[in-house]
């Protein structure tokens, strides 16, 4: 069975300054997908940013970035020019490719919650 | 364009009774699929719907069980509720297994359900 970690319950940052989440995964697959989430207190999971495992270019999505490292199944999360906007719970995702796994199992990891400081 | 609503927001229920959750997809989503969130076990997998039939179930007991209609909806149902099933229940869509099988996964703004 797949496993996502997220070894930072917690973050903080200054706004206007970068921070990285971490997330590291464990899987026998080679084909799979990776997302972040991003859970405001409004409840509803937004998602952020997704990574295809068969691409080697790492994902970017206007001040969202991540650093995919197959080999080390590591795939952390850099937020650049943080706003007070971007405060919420961030979860690291994985999801198989292979159909029989079904089209909308997501594995998560625990969260890290983010804070914006002004 | 509307998205994926869940009915009711908030719910407070008694041991021993049955709940009800629904969930309306977007437009055109036909997968639905729920998952429960908890202080304590985080985002687990429930079970997935396409075309009316369950098509993964994650590790949960009997006492859950879900069903989507032909327009999409779905519900899901638990039974014989312990305080251990107070949870946000989160409903998600997508476009599933035809043309878009990696179309991402669009998320409702949850069930909080108590159970005393």
């Amino acid at each position: 069975a797949q496993t996502v970690t997220q070894s930072q319950p917690e973050m903080s940052v200054q706004e206007a300054e970068t921070v990285t989440l971490s997330c590291t995964y464990d899987t026998s697959e080679s084909d799979y997908y990776l997302f972040w989430y991003k859970q405001p207190p409004s409840r509803q999971m937004i998602l952020v940013i997704r990574q295809e495992a068969y691409k080697q270019q790492n994902a970017t999505e206007n001040r969202f970035s991540v650093n995919f490292q197959k080999a080390a199944k590591s795939f952390s999360l850099k937020i650049s020019d943080s706003q007070l906007g971007d405060a919420a719970m961030y979860f690291c995702a994985y999801r198989s490719a292979e159909r029989s796994q079904g089209a909308q199992k997501l594995v998560f990891g625990q969260g890290t919650r983010l804070t914006i400081n002004p | 364009k509307a998205g994926v609503t869940q009915t009711p927001r908030y719910l407070i229920k008694t041991r021993g009774q049955q709940v009800t959750l629904s969930c309306s997809p977007i437009s055109g989503h036909r997968s639905v699929s729920w998952y429960q969130q908890t202080p304590g076990q985080g985002l687990q997998f429930l079970f997935e719907y396409f075309s009316e039939t369950q098509r993964n179930k994650g590790n949960f007991p009997g006492r859950f069980s879900g069903r989507q209609f032909s327009n999409s909806r779905s519900e899901m149902n638990v039974s014989t509720l312990e305080l251990g099933d107070s949870a946000l229940y989160l409903c998600a869509s997508s476009l599933g297994y035809l043309r878009s099988y990696n179309s991402p996964l669009h998320f409702g703004n949850g069930t909080r359900l108590t159970v005393t």
